[in-house]
């Protein structure tokens, strides 16, 4: 079984200062990690995922994250956060192992970005 | 249209009446999920589509839940019978390939109140 753990269900930082949205998981086999934003009645977009090779990934709207295989983690981060990144924010996996395609999303965790 | 569309944006139903809820699917895209997202949740995996194949139905939660895709394009979830613990958004997403590895495109979710 697969899982995903995102320990904050809210996160609030200041305009400008860097901002960090955690994650952590669990799967079989090596895991594909992805991170969707959800705004208001909208559905999911897509900001970045970890497939394989560099640990760092740099992602949409001057977002990145790590992946770290040794603390199953794969933190969101921005080196400057904007009011306008005030958002749900999700962690994905799925592992590369089995026939299943689905995602196994976390529970999310409100970002605010506060002027 | 560019994106995922759902149809209805919002359905009320009363306790024990049929719905059906529609996704037309980035057009050529091959696969297609349906998740079901409870209030203050993450979205939870529903059923998987590789054209008009239903490859995994494991997440639907009761006999109630059927998924059809019938030409491998749109695609409908119908619900018979609905209880109130079926209020949710559920959202749709599709793929281009059949691949894990790509991000799914999702759509802005159709939500559903049960009275």
């Amino acid at each position: 079984a697969q899982s995903v753990a995102q320990p904050e269900d809210q996160v609030n930082v200041a305009e400008g200062n860097p901002l960090t949205v955690k994650c952590t998981y669990s799967v079989s086999g090596n895991p594909y990690l992805f991170w969707y934003v959800q705004y208001p009645n909208r559905g999911l977009q897509f900001l970045l995922k970890y497939i394989t090779g560099d640990n760092l990934v740099k992602g949409s709207y001057g977002f990145e994250a790590e992946f770290n295989k040794s603390q199953t983690s794969f933190h969101l981060k921005k080196p400057s956060a904007l009011v306008s990144d005030s958002a749900l924010y999700f962690c994905a996996v799925r592992g590369d192992s089995g026939s299943a395609r689905q995602l196994t999303f976390g529970s999310g965790t409100q970002l605010t970005v506060l002027p | 249209g560019a994106g995922v569309s759902q149809s209805p944006r919002y359905k009320v139903a009363k306790r024990g009446q049929d719905v059906a809820l529609r996704c037309d699917p980035i057009s050529g895209h091959v696969s297609l999920f349906w998740y079901q997202q409870a209030l203050g949740q993450g979205p939870e995996f529903l059923t998987y589509f590789q054209n008009e194949a239903q490859l995994d139905k494991s997440g639907l939660p009761s006999d109630r839940f059927f998924a059809e895709r019938p030409e491998g394009s749109v695609s409908t979830l119908k619900i018979q019978r609905t209880q109130q613990e079926d209020s949710a958004v559920y959202l749709c997403a599709s793929t281009l390939g059949q691949g894990a590895l790509q991000p799914q495109h999702f759509g802005d979710g159709t939500r559903l109140s049960i009275l």
